[in-house]
């Protein structure tokens, strides 16, 4: 088991540009996070996939994001026309989970490394 | 909507000492769970310890304890024995409820720098 792993890990792209982001999670986790952390402050929720379904989206998700996991499997973040306000550090975390909840040691979110997006 | 506050930016302890960062939260809920993430430089955030609302009990982990106080919607993080490789950025989490899932609520953090 490595891990959950994320490519790439530093992007730089231009105002405008679209940018995708992939994470590979762990291979027996369901459940699939992302996360958008800017400097000197925690992580922010933006959404959430139990297999292929992706079942909440945060408000900071707007229209310009769009992210997928086919197949339950790995999982693409998009963003598009990007801005300057989009530079961030974008995580992924994985873990296994049931639908009744709780933090069970299975459910216990595993981060990768993230991808640092610079927006120039 | 449940907040986490962190009210320390930086400390730093010297090797060997005991240090304590601080994390208050705000929620209504009565069953929930609490977390310290580690991030050190440039590397993956790790968990170090987490605390189930309903155990009055306090969870350890090695070095790592907490001291949870419910009624005062309190987390802190002790680390007894510094060692250097303790040196990074810890985040209080607050574990919130989705269908079918948990939704990690996190502080800003605190930079913990230890000191030889």
């Amino acid at each position: 088991d490595t891990g959950v792993s994320q490519n790439p890990r530093h992007k730089i792209t231009k105002r405008g540009q679209n940018v995708t982001f992939r994470c590979d999670p762990i291979s027996e986790h369901n459940r699939l996070y992302w996360y958008r952390q800017t400097l000197g402050q925690g992580p922010e929720f933006l959404t959430y996939f139990q297999n292929e379904a992706q079942l909440e989206k945060s408000r900071l998700l707007s229209d310009r994001f769009s992210a997928e996991r086919p197949k339950g499997s790995f999982s693409t973040l998009e963003i598009q026309r990007t801005e300057q306000g989009d530079s961030a550090m974008y995580l992924c975390a994985s873990s296994w989970g049931v639908a009744s909840g709780g933090a069970t040691a299975k459910n216990i979110q595993y981060f990768g490394a993230g991808t640092r997006l610079s927006v120039l | 909507a449940q907040t986490v506050t962190q009210s320390q930016p930086e400390m730093s302890v010297q090797e060997a000492e005991t240090v304590t960062l601080s994390c208050t939260y705000d929620t209504s809920e009565n069953n929930y769970y609490l977390f310290w993430y580690k991030q050190p430089p440039s590397r993956q955030m790790i968990l170090v310890i987490r605390q189930e609302a309903y155990k009055q009990q306090n969870a350890t982990e090695n070095r790592f304890s907490v001291n949870f106080q419910k009624a005062a919607k309190s987390f802190s993080l002790k680390i007894s024995d510094s060692q250097l490789g303790d040196t990074a950025m810890y985040f209080c989490a607050f574990m919130k409820y989705l269908w079918g899932g948990n939704k990690l609520v996190f502080g800003a953090g605190t930079i913990l720098r230890v000191k030889s």
